[in-house]
């Protein structure tokens, strides 16, 4: 069965510090991964995805991939009150034929502290 | 419409009954899904469509059904709720094929209905 695993939390982390979040997936062919935040009561919202080996940054978030180690990590620079939700990790996997659907882990919850 | 609608927001409904949950995008994404997310079990997929006129089940498909008789809307149907139903439901949309090799393939949400079957 195809995985995706995140610790579920919470991350606790001062407000201006760098929060790690980690993820690993176990379908070695998966060519693109997403990272979604998810504030209370509200749906998941699209922040970074990434298909190439390395580091994509997008302002105070950067998303790092390891294909070799099944490995994705989102860092959140300057980690502000407003950070504080749940982060999805999500891979894209085959579902059959030329068909793919996303396979989100159970995420983590940050709480960012003032 | 901007994006992806559902309705209702929130429902709460006896046991027994049938309900239908509503979504209707106007990204003209020709993959939608139907996910219920509890506390601790993280996003679960009900049912999806690749395309109108398909539909497949996801890993929880039990006592939904859903159809797709075009592009936008994608409806799913709880045929006589029981008090396990109780979850918010997503309803998601995105390209089935990737647009090239490094294509954005993320989902787009729409807000989600709270149900509470008692």
């Amino acid at each position: 069965q195809k995985e995706v695993e995140q610790n579920s939390g919470p991350l606790s982390v001062p407000e201006g510090a760098i929060a790690s979040l980690n993820c690993t997936y176990s379908d070695r062919g998966s060519q693109s991964f997403f990272w979604y935040r998810q504030y209370s009561g509200k749906s998941p919202e699209l922040i970074m995805f990434i298909y190439s080996n390395g580091d994509k940054e997008d302002g105070r978030f950067t998303a790092q991939l390891n294909k070799a180690s099944q490995y994705v990590s989102l860092l959140i620079r300057d980690s502000q009150p407003s950070d504080s939700a749940t982060y999805l990790c999500a891979v894209k996997m085959n579902s059959g034929g030329s068909n793919y659907k996303l396979t989100f882990g159970k995420g983590t919850l940050l709480t960012v502290n003032p | 419409i901007a994006g992806i609608t559902q309705a209702p927001t929130s429902q709460i409904l006896a046991a027994g009954r049938r309900m239908t949950l509503r979504c209707t995008q106007d990204m003209r994404h020709n993959a939608m899904y139907w996910y219920r997310q509890d506390l601790g079990l993280g996003l679960r997929l009900i049912h999806y469509s690749n395309t109108a006129g398909t539909t497949g089940k996801g890993e929880v498909p039990d006592g939904y059904s859903v159809s797709r008789a075009n592009t936008d809307d994608f409806p799913l149907t709880l045929a006589s709720a029981v008090p396990s139903q109780t979850s918010v439901y997503f309803c998601a949309s995105s390209w089935a094929r990737p647009q090239g090799a490094g294509g954005n393939y993320g989902y787009t949400f729409g807000s989600g209905t709270r149900l509470t079957v008692v």
